[in-house]
Protein backbone atom coordinates (compact mmCIF):
# COMPACT_ATOMS: atom_id res chain seq x y z
CA UNK A 1 0.00 0.00 0.00
CA UNK A 2 1.18 3.57 -0.70
CA UNK A 3 1.83 5.41 1.75
CA UNK A 4 0.25 8.63 0.65
CA UNK A 5 -2.44 8.15 -2.13
CA UNK A 6 -4.44 10.76 -3.59
CA UNK A 7 -7.01 10.68 -6.73
CA UNK A 8 -4.83 11.75 -9.76
CA UNK A 9 -8.07 13.40 -11.15
CA UNK A 10 -7.99 14.51 -14.03
CA UNK A 11 -11.18 16.84 -12.08
CA UNK A 12 -12.38 19.10 -15.17
CA UNK A 13 -14.65 21.76 -13.28
CA UNK A 14 -16.75 25.06 -14.50
CA UNK A 15 -15.79 28.28 -12.77
CA UNK A 16 -17.33 28.50 -9.71
CA UNK A 17 -18.05 25.09 -9.06
CA UNK A 18 -16.91 23.22 -5.61
CA UNK A 19 -14.71 20.37 -5.51
CA UNK A 20 -12.93 18.10 -3.20
CA UNK A 21 -10.23 16.16 -2.96
CA UNK A 22 -9.32 13.36 -0.76
CA UNK A 23 -6.27 11.99 0.31
CA UNK A 24 -5.37 8.97 2.73
CA UNK A 25 -2.03 7.79 4.35
CA UNK A 26 -1.26 4.51 5.48
CA UNK A 27 1.22 5.02 8.00
CA UNK A 28 -0.39 6.15 11.57
CA UNK A 29 2.45 7.75 13.16
CA UNK A 30 2.49 10.70 10.39
CA UNK A 31 2.36 13.83 12.23
CA UNK A 32 2.13 16.71 10.56
CA UNK A 33 -0.19 16.99 7.14
CA UNK A 34 -0.33 19.88 4.33
CA UNK A 35 -1.50 20.57 0.93
CA UNK A 36 0.93 21.67 -1.65
CA UNK A 37 0.31 23.51 -4.89
CA UNK A 38 2.07 22.84 -8.04
CA UNK A 39 1.52 25.01 -11.30
CA UNK A 40 2.75 23.28 -14.62
CA UNK A 41 6.92 23.54 -14.22
CA UNK A 42 7.10 25.31 -11.10
CA UNK A 43 7.90 24.22 -7.70
CA UNK A 44 5.41 23.12 -5.29
CA UNK A 45 4.36 25.59 -3.12
CA UNK A 46 2.54 25.22 0.52
CA UNK A 47 -1.22 26.05 0.42
CA UNK A 48 -1.90 25.25 3.57
CA UNK A 49 -1.52 23.28 6.84
CA UNK A 50 -4.04 20.69 7.58
CA UNK A 51 -5.36 20.39 11.38
CA UNK A 52 -7.37 17.84 13.30
CA UNK A 53 -9.98 20.67 14.52
CA UNK A 54 -10.13 21.77 10.05
CA UNK A 55 -8.68 24.81 9.12
CA UNK A 56 -10.22 27.47 6.01
CA UNK A 57 -8.41 30.11 4.46
CA UNK A 58 -10.76 31.81 2.32
CA UNK A 59 -12.20 29.78 -0.10
CA UNK A 60 -9.95 26.58 1.04
CA UNK A 61 -10.99 24.15 4.09
CA UNK A 62 -8.97 21.32 4.83
CA UNK A 63 -9.68 18.47 7.14
CA UNK A 64 -8.05 15.75 8.87
CA UNK A 65 -9.74 12.79 10.31
CA UNK A 66 -6.81 10.87 12.15
CA UNK A 67 -9.04 7.74 13.40
CA UNK A 68 -9.73 7.29 9.53
CA UNK A 69 -6.22 8.49 8.31
CA UNK A 70 -8.02 10.77 5.46
CA UNK A 71 -7.68 14.52 4.72
CA UNK A 72 -9.24 16.95 2.35
CA UNK A 73 -9.12 19.63 0.45
CA UNK A 74 -12.61 21.86 -0.30
CA UNK A 75 -12.30 24.57 -2.92
CA UNK A 76 -15.44 26.77 -3.13
CA UNK A 77 -16.15 29.04 -5.74
CA UNK A 78 -13.41 27.51 -7.92
CA UNK A 79 -11.27 30.12 -10.14
CA UNK A 80 -9.36 29.49 -13.20
CA UNK A 81 -6.10 30.65 -11.31
CA UNK A 82 -7.11 27.38 -9.31
CA UNK A 83 -5.81 25.00 -12.40
CA UNK A 84 -3.20 22.97 -10.88
CA UNK A 85 -1.96 19.78 -9.44
CA UNK A 86 -2.62 19.81 -5.64
CA UNK A 87 -0.21 17.30 -3.43
CA UNK A 88 -1.19 15.97 -0.43
CA UNK A 89 1.78 15.48 1.92
CA UNK A 90 2.27 14.33 5.48
CA UNK A 91 5.61 14.17 7.50
CA UNK A 92 6.55 11.90 9.94
CA UNK A 93 8.20 12.80 13.40
CA UNK A 94 10.05 9.54 13.99
CA UNK A 95 13.34 7.85 13.75
CA UNK A 96 15.08 8.47 10.56
CA UNK A 97 12.37 9.60 9.00
CA UNK A 98 11.56 12.89 10.85
CA UNK A 99 10.92 15.76 9.09
CA UNK A 100 11.10 14.09 5.75
CA UNK A 101 7.75 14.63 3.55
CA UNK A 102 6.06 12.04 1.76
CA UNK A 103 3.96 13.53 -1.41
CA UNK A 104 1.19 12.14 -2.51
CA UNK A 105 1.12 11.37 -6.70
CA UNK A 106 -1.08 14.55 -7.20
CA UNK A 107 -4.75 15.61 -8.08
CA UNK A 108 -4.64 17.52 -11.27
CA UNK A 109 -7.55 20.36 -11.12
CA UNK A 110 -8.50 22.39 -14.15
CA UNK A 111 -10.66 25.09 -14.00
CA UNK A 112 -13.03 25.83 -17.55
CA UNK A 113 -14.63 29.11 -18.06
CA UNK B 1 10.73 36.77 3.24
CA UNK B 2 10.19 33.32 2.26
CA UNK B 3 12.79 32.70 -0.51
CA UNK B 4 14.64 29.72 -1.48
CA UNK B 5 16.67 30.26 -5.05
CA UNK B 6 18.43 28.05 -7.32
CA UNK B 7 20.86 28.37 -10.31
CA UNK B 8 20.75 27.45 -12.50
CA UNK B 9 17.08 27.16 -14.00
CA UNK B 10 17.91 25.15 -16.98
CA UNK B 11 21.00 22.94 -17.23
CA UNK B 12 21.89 20.72 -20.70
CA UNK B 13 24.90 18.50 -19.76
CA UNK B 14 26.70 15.40 -21.57
CA UNK B 15 26.93 12.46 -20.12
CA UNK B 16 31.13 13.00 -19.91
CA UNK B 17 30.08 16.56 -18.45
CA UNK B 18 30.94 17.79 -14.81
CA UNK B 19 28.76 20.22 -13.76
CA UNK B 20 26.98 21.56 -10.46
CA UNK B 21 23.71 22.93 -9.10
CA UNK B 22 23.54 25.81 -6.73
CA UNK B 23 20.53 26.43 -3.83
CA UNK B 24 21.12 29.31 -1.29
CA UNK B 25 18.61 30.35 1.14
CA UNK B 26 18.62 33.59 3.74
CA UNK B 27 16.17 33.03 5.81
CA UNK B 28 18.25 31.50 9.01
CA UNK B 29 16.70 27.74 8.12
CA UNK B 30 19.28 24.95 9.51
CA UNK B 31 17.55 21.67 6.93
CA UNK B 32 17.75 21.75 3.60
CA UNK B 33 16.93 18.86 1.03
CA UNK B 34 17.52 18.05 -2.64
CA UNK B 35 14.62 16.44 -4.71
CA UNK B 36 14.42 15.24 -7.99
CA UNK B 37 10.97 15.15 -9.74
CA UNK B 38 10.18 13.22 -12.49
CA UNK B 39 7.34 14.50 -15.03
CA UNK B 40 3.76 13.81 -14.01
CA UNK B 41 5.34 12.53 -10.56
CA UNK B 42 5.55 13.90 -7.20
CA UNK B 43 9.37 15.03 -5.71
CA UNK B 44 11.76 12.39 -4.49
CA UNK B 45 13.75 13.12 -1.37
CA UNK B 46 17.76 12.34 -2.59
CA UNK B 47 19.64 13.96 0.79
CA UNK B 48 18.92 16.03 3.53
CA UNK B 49 21.23 18.07 5.28
CA UNK B 50 20.94 19.54 8.67
CA UNK B 51 22.71 21.88 10.46
CA UNK B 52 25.33 21.43 7.37
CA UNK B 53 25.36 17.92 8.24
CA UNK B 54 24.56 14.98 5.90
CA UNK B 55 22.16 13.08 7.76
CA UNK B 56 19.79 11.62 5.09
CA UNK B 57 21.15 9.60 1.46
CA UNK B 58 18.20 8.31 0.02
CA UNK B 59 20.06 5.60 -1.77
CA UNK B 60 21.42 8.01 -4.48
CA UNK B 61 23.62 6.51 -7.19
CA UNK B 62 27.13 8.25 -6.21
CA UNK B 63 27.13 10.13 -9.85
CA UNK B 64 25.28 12.63 -7.38
CA UNK B 65 27.46 14.26 -4.50
CA UNK B 66 25.99 16.91 -2.26
CA UNK B 67 28.17 19.24 -0.41
CA UNK B 68 26.96 22.02 2.23
CA UNK B 69 29.53 24.85 2.36
CA UNK B 70 27.63 26.81 5.13
CA UNK B 71 24.06 27.02 6.52
CA UNK B 72 23.20 29.39 3.58
CA UNK B 73 24.31 27.38 0.78
CA UNK B 74 23.67 23.54 -0.69
CA UNK B 75 25.92 22.23 -3.61
CA UNK B 76 24.45 19.06 -6.09
CA UNK B 77 27.68 18.12 -8.08
CA UNK B 78 26.66 15.99 -10.82
CA UNK B 79 29.50 13.58 -12.62
CA UNK B 80 29.07 10.93 -15.57
CA UNK B 81 25.25 11.32 -15.14
CA UNK B 82 22.56 8.86 -17.80
CA UNK B 83 19.87 9.88 -19.93
CA UNK B 84 17.27 8.75 -17.01
CA UNK B 85 18.55 11.16 -14.76
CA UNK B 86 17.16 14.15 -16.72
CA UNK B 87 14.47 15.82 -14.21
CA UNK B 88 13.66 18.58 -12.11
CA UNK B 89 16.03 19.17 -9.43
CA UNK B 90 14.29 21.14 -6.41
CA UNK B 91 16.09 22.20 -3.55
CA UNK B 92 14.20 23.21 0.05
CA UNK B 93 14.92 24.41 3.53
CA UNK B 94 13.04 24.41 7.19
CA UNK B 95 13.52 26.12 9.83
CA UNK B 96 14.73 22.40 11.68
CA UNK B 97 13.35 19.23 11.23
CA UNK B 98 10.76 18.51 13.37
CA UNK B 99 7.33 17.69 12.05
CA UNK B 100 5.62 21.30 12.25
CA UNK B 101 8.18 22.94 10.28
CA UNK B 102 7.79 23.99 7.05
CA UNK B 103 9.65 23.13 3.96
CA UNK B 104 9.94 26.12 1.09
CA UNK B 105 11.05 25.35 -2.50
CA UNK B 106 13.11 26.92 -4.57
CA UNK B 107 12.22 27.07 -8.34
CA UNK B 108 14.13 24.42 -9.67
CA UNK B 109 17.04 23.35 -11.75
CA UNK B 110 15.79 21.65 -14.87
CA UNK B 111 18.38 19.34 -15.66
CA UNK B 112 18.59 17.73 -19.36
CA UNK B 113 21.18 15.12 -20.18
CA UNK B 114 22.07 14.12 -23.64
Amino acid sequence: RKEVEQDPGPFNVPEGATVAFNCTYSNSASQSFFWYRQDCRKEPKLLMSVYSSGNEDGRFTAQLNRASQYISLLIRDSKLSDSATYLCVVKMNYGGSQGNLIFGKGTKLSVKP
Amino acid sequence: DTEVTQTPKHLVMGMTNKKSLKCEQHMGHRAMYWYKQKAKKPPELMFVYSYEKLSINESVPSRFSPECPNSSLLNLHLHALQPEDSALYLCASSKGRVSTDTQYFGPGTRLTVL
